[in-house]
């Protein structure tokens, strides 16, 4: 079946410019989490959602960094007033969800650069 | 929180040889640790994971072996061969019951393997 998929692949913006990044996860899972990714670095975590609880923002470094999800399908990650720093590879994951640790799916990422 | 460091950084091996990629974490709590590959431009993908209840795992030439007691965990690559060239992620979550779907990452290791 289909993966996740994230658009834009690229996103080039000027500082100050508000960008939106978006995720599709594989159908029938409950669980989706987005990541930043700077350049050789790992994967820090953003936030988390599973099914209609409260997310788990904990991971958002600012408040220009805000993200939705509808239900239990497309996930958008929101950057107000975008800055250098924020430029790097948004990696959107989906997983089973319920209790206990599962495999985690990861999207092809959106590299956003900031000018 | 949970703080996992990744050794090395970098690690060239000649085609034929063995890798080996450590990890260590801080919290007692984690029993779930997974390992991703991430090829260049592509997204990371699961390569293999273990939880606590067993010390090591094998899938072909890939083995992962965790000791809890003194919170480190390792990926041994036998036979390396070119397509193995990639950076490799470890990762440790809770595996169950609060938090456990926030996994963190270590920084990566990129791995050439030398034709």
């Amino acid at each position: 079946g289909a993966g996740v998929s994230q658009s834009p692949s690229n996103k080039v913006t000027e500082k100050g410019k508000d960008v939106e990044l978006r995720c599709d996860p594989i159908s029938g899972h409950t669980a989706l989490y987005w990541y930043r990714q700077r350049l050789g670095q790992g994967l820090e975590f953003l936030i988390y959602f599973q099914g209609n609880s409260a997310p788990d923002k904990s991971g958002l470094p600012s408040d220009r960094f805000s993200a939705e999800r509808t239900g239990e399908s497309v996930s958008t990650l929101t950057i107000q007033r975008t800055q250098q720093e924020d430029s790097a590879v948004y990696l959107c994951a989906s997983s089973l969800g319920g209790t206990g640790a599962r495999e985690q799916y990861f999207g092809p990422g959106t590299r956003l650069t900031v000018t | 929180g949970e703080n996992v460091e990744q050794h090395p950084s970098t690690l060239s091996v000649q085609e034929g040889d063995s890798a080996v990629i450590k990890c260590t974490y801080s919290d007692s709590a984690s029993n779930y640790f997974p390992w991703y590959k991430q090829e260049l431009g592509k997204r990371p993908q699961l390569i293999i994971d273990i939880r606590s209840n067993v010390g090591e795992k094998k899938d072909q030439r890939i083995a992962v072996t965790l000791n809890k007691t003194a919170k480190h965990f390792s990926l041994h690559i036998t036979e390396t061969q070119p397509e193995d060239s990639a950076v490799y992620f470890c990762a440790a979550s809770r595996g169950s019951g609060a938090g456990s779907y926030q996994l963190t990452f270590g920084k990566g290791t990129k791995l050439s393997v030398i034709p």
